[in-house]
């Protein structure tokens, strides 16, 4: 089955405790994504890949890190939690580069950091 | 830059009734518009799509959208709404034009609840 899949699907860790949430999909997209969701706030991008080894920020890239060594690995590093990243996460991918290409999105992780 | 608007945080239906979720959009150049339905505990799941063909996009259960290029709206409708439709939608816009991020920017959503 085509899918999108992240991990842990919920954490609760305190401030400055290194985490990290790791997302693969099967379906050999070259562009991947992460993005947090907050209530009245929507979807941010916190950064993408457009390929292995090709990273780039997003809106809201603070306090974060990504890697993609591996085409279908796009792991979400948090170095030093703090409570304002508290928030929903989703990883997605989708096919090239090609904008109208559908994003999959993973299930999701909550994260709340006391 | 472009930006999405969704009027209306929540929105109240009957069971049977029409379904109308406002988007409206900003944008220099032409853009591919999205919708996305979630579920409750669950991501994102696309709904319908606008890439330049048809303005009369029809999606999964039901679902069309119409793309307005005088009133820059993307509205979503359903003509008989279904207890199974509660849930959370997203208009979002894509970032750039050719060759661009394959971002997606998303309006702040719109909880549909249906009422029996």
């Amino acid at each position: 089955e085509a899918q999108v899949t992240q991990n842990p699907r919920y954490l609760i860790t305190v401030t400055g405790k290194k985490l990290t949430v790791t997302c693969s999909q099967n379906m050999n997209h070259e562009y991947m994504s992460w993005y947090r969701q907050d209530p009245g706030l929507g979807l941010r991008q916190i950064y993408y890949s457009m390929n292995v080894e090709v990273t780039d920020k997003g809106d809201v890239p603070e306090g974060y890190k990504v890697s993609r060594k591996e085409k279908r690995n796009f792991p979400l590093i948090l170095e030093s939690p703090s409570p304002n990243q508290t928030s929903l996460y989703f990883c997605a991918s989708s096919l090239g580069q090609v904008v109208a290409n559908e994003q999959f999105f993973g299930p999701g992780t909550r994260l709340t950091v006391l | 830059a472009q930006s999405v608007t969704q009027l209306g945080s929540h929105v109240s239906v009957s069971e049977g009734a029409l379904v109308l979720l406002r988007c409206n959009y900003s944008s220099s150049v032409p853009p591919y518009l999205f919708w996305y339905v979630q579920y409750p505990n669950q991501g994102l799941q696309l709904l319908l799509k606008y890439t330049s063909a048809a303005t009369l996009v029809k999606g999964i259960n039901g679902f069309e959208a119409e793309f307005k290029k005088s009133e820059t709206s993307f509205h979503l409708t359903k003509p008989s709404a279904h207890m199974s439709d509660a849930a959370e939608y997203f208009c979002a816009v894509t970032q750039g034009y050719g060759g661009a991020t394959n971002k997606l920017i998303f309006g702040t959503g719109t909880l549909l609840a249906v009422q029996p």
